[in-house]
């Protein structure tokens, strides 16, 4: 079973323009990571937020984490066509990871 | 520094069959994970070793095993191959300093008929 729930599920946008995606969890967490991954192939790490952080930027990334609500947001801004990925949200326990069902994300050019 | 290696790339098999699928870590990384990845059930969590010892499994048939050597090296075995095993299995590695951040290596891409 999966922890997380991404939302949209799929979302397209023109190049140049931010893209936002939404993680929602069910337990309480140490930390939420996104990742992306192209076209099936493996998938890369992008950010790491910590349980007592609110907001972390990495480039052109921006994640918020809102414990309360057990909710997470991943803001792509001034999105390019490399940018066209699956994103997931993932949280760990006990040695493990789990996975959201993902974002897909179409940047057009 | 080599990334996440994994062999073979694909793989086709029929039913009944097995498989043996491999994994090298990122040099340094103690800690290897297994993941499965079909588009009906997600990304599912298979097993993690660290120092050859299996600490964390997920909720998979006992046709599922994997094992780690001392060179932190892995493989993956899945007897008795049925349809639903199609899939693409990742690995991932990671180090005692970032233990909450995984490598993932590109994928085996299993296709079973």
């Amino acid at each position: 079973s999966q922890q997380g729930e991404e939302d949209p599920q799929a979302l397209s946008i023109q190049e140049g323009e931010n893209a936002t995606m939404n993680c929602s969890y069910k337990t309480s967490i140490n930390n939420l990571q996104w990742y992306r991954q192209n076209s099936g192939r493996g998938l890369v790490h992008l950010i790491l937020i910590r349980s007592n952080e609110r907001e972390k930027h990495s480039g052109r990334l921006r994640v918020t984490l809102d414990t309360s609500k057990k909710s997470s947001s991943l803001l792509i801004t001034a999105s390019r066509a490399a940018d066209t990925a699956s994103y997931f949200c993932a949280t760990d326990n006990d040695y493990k990871l789990s996975f959201g069902a993902g974002t897909t994300v179409t940047v057009r050019a | 520094k080599a990334g996440v290696t994994q062999t073979p790339r694909y793989l086709i098999k029929t039913r009944g069959q097995q498989v043996t699928l491999s994994c090298s870590p990122i040099s340094g990384h103690r800690s290897v994970s297994w993941y499965q990845q079909t588009p009906g059930q997600g990304l599912q969590f298979l097993f993690e070793y660290f120092s050859e010892t299996q600490r964390n499994k997920g909720n998979f048939p006992g046709r599922f095993s994997g094992r780690q050597f001392s060179n932190s090296r892995s493989e993956m075995n899945v007897s008795t191959l049925e349809l639903g095993d199609s899939a693409l299995y990742l690995c991932a590695s990671s180090s005692f300093r970032e233990a909450d951040t995984q490598y993932f290596g590109p994928g085996t891409r299993l296709t079973v008929l």
